[in-house]
C-alpha cells in the first residue's frame, strides 16, 4: 500500500486561501468517506483538523474545510494566518490489509 | 478530555525489542475507541503501526505485523507496544493515539526511540 500523494509544499500570503490535495485510489480515498487531515507543528504531535472528509472537530477554526472528488481529497485553509504554518497530513481508511494510509505530507509556508 | 502519555526506554539496541506503554487518563480504555500506535522517523512522514480494542481485538500494518504485538491492560487503563528485532530503520518518534471513525482525535506527546548500540 503506497502513501497517499500530497504536494511537498504550498505557500501563501496572510489572508489568502490555499488548497492541499491528497490523491489516492478507489481502494482508499475514492472508496470511503473516511479521509482525515492533521496539522503538525515542529516538535509537536499531530492535531486532527478534519474528519470524515469535511467535518471539523469542536474547537477547530472554520477557516479549515475539507472536500473530496473522486480519488482526490482536499484541505482548504482560508484567511491564511502565520499560525497556520505547519506540516499537514491526510489519512484514509483503506480496504487493503494496511487498514489506514497516510499522505506524504505538505509543508505550508506563510509568506 | 482523553489524555495519552507514552513511556518507555529512549534507546534500544539493534536486534532487541522496543517496548512502550501508553497511559490513558480522562477516559476509559473500555470506551468505544480504538487505541493505536503511530510512528514518525526523524524528518519523515507518519506510519500507522497497529491498533487494539478493549476486547483485545487487534489490527496491524502488514509491513510490521511479524514483529509487532499490541496489548491492553484494562486494570491499569493503558495499552502497550512491543516491536521485536529492531534495526536503525525503527528509530522514530512513537505516538499513541485514539479515536473513532477512522480518525485519531487524541494523541500523546510522542517519545523518541533510537535504535543504536
Amino acid at each position: 500500500q503506497s502513501a497517499l500523494t500530497q504536494p511537498a509544499s504550498v505557500s501563501g500570503s496572510p489572508g489568502q486561501s490555499i488548497t492541499i490535495s491528497c490523491t489516492g485510489t478507489s481502494s482508499d480515498v475514492g472508496g470511503y468517506n473516511y479521509v482525515s487531515w492533521y496539522q503538525q507543528h515542529p516538535g509537536k504531535a499531530p492535531k486532527l483538523m478534519i474528519y470524515d472528509v469535511s467535518n471539523r472537530p469542536s474547537g477547530v477554526s472554520n477557516r479549515f474545510s475539507g472536500s473530496k472528488s473522486g480519488n482526490t481529497a482536499s484541505l482548504t485553509i482560508s484567511g491564511l494566518q502565520a499560525e497556520d504554518e505547519a506540516d499537514y497530513y491526510c489519512s484514509s481508511y483503506t480496504s487493503s490489509s494496511t487498514h489506514y494510509v497516510f499522505g506524504t505530507g505538505t509543508k505550508v509556508t506563510v509568506l | 478530555q482523553v489524555q495519552l502519555q507514552e513511556s518507555g526506554p529512549g534507546l534500544v539496541k539493534p536486534s532487541g525489542t522496543l517496548s512502550l506503554t501508553c497511559a490513558v487518563s480522562g477516559g476509559s480504555i473500555s470506551s468505544s475507541n480504538w487505541w493505536s500506535w503511530i510512528r514518525q522517523p526523524p524528518g519523515k512522514g507518519l506510519e500507522w503501526i497497529g491498533e487494539i480494542y478493549h476486547s483485545g481485538s487487534t489490527n496491524y500494518n502488514p509491513s510490521l505485523k511479524s514483529r509487532v504485538t499490541i496489548s491492553v491492560d484494562k486494570s491499569k487503563n493503558q495499552f502497550s507496544l512491543k516491536l521485536s528485532s529492531v534495526t536503525a530503520a525503527d528509530t522514530a518518534v512513537y505516538y499513541c493515539a485514539s479515536g473513532y471513525s477512522s480518525s485519531w482525535w487524541y494523541w500523546g506527546q510522542g517519545t523518541l526511540v533510537t535504535v543504536s548500540s
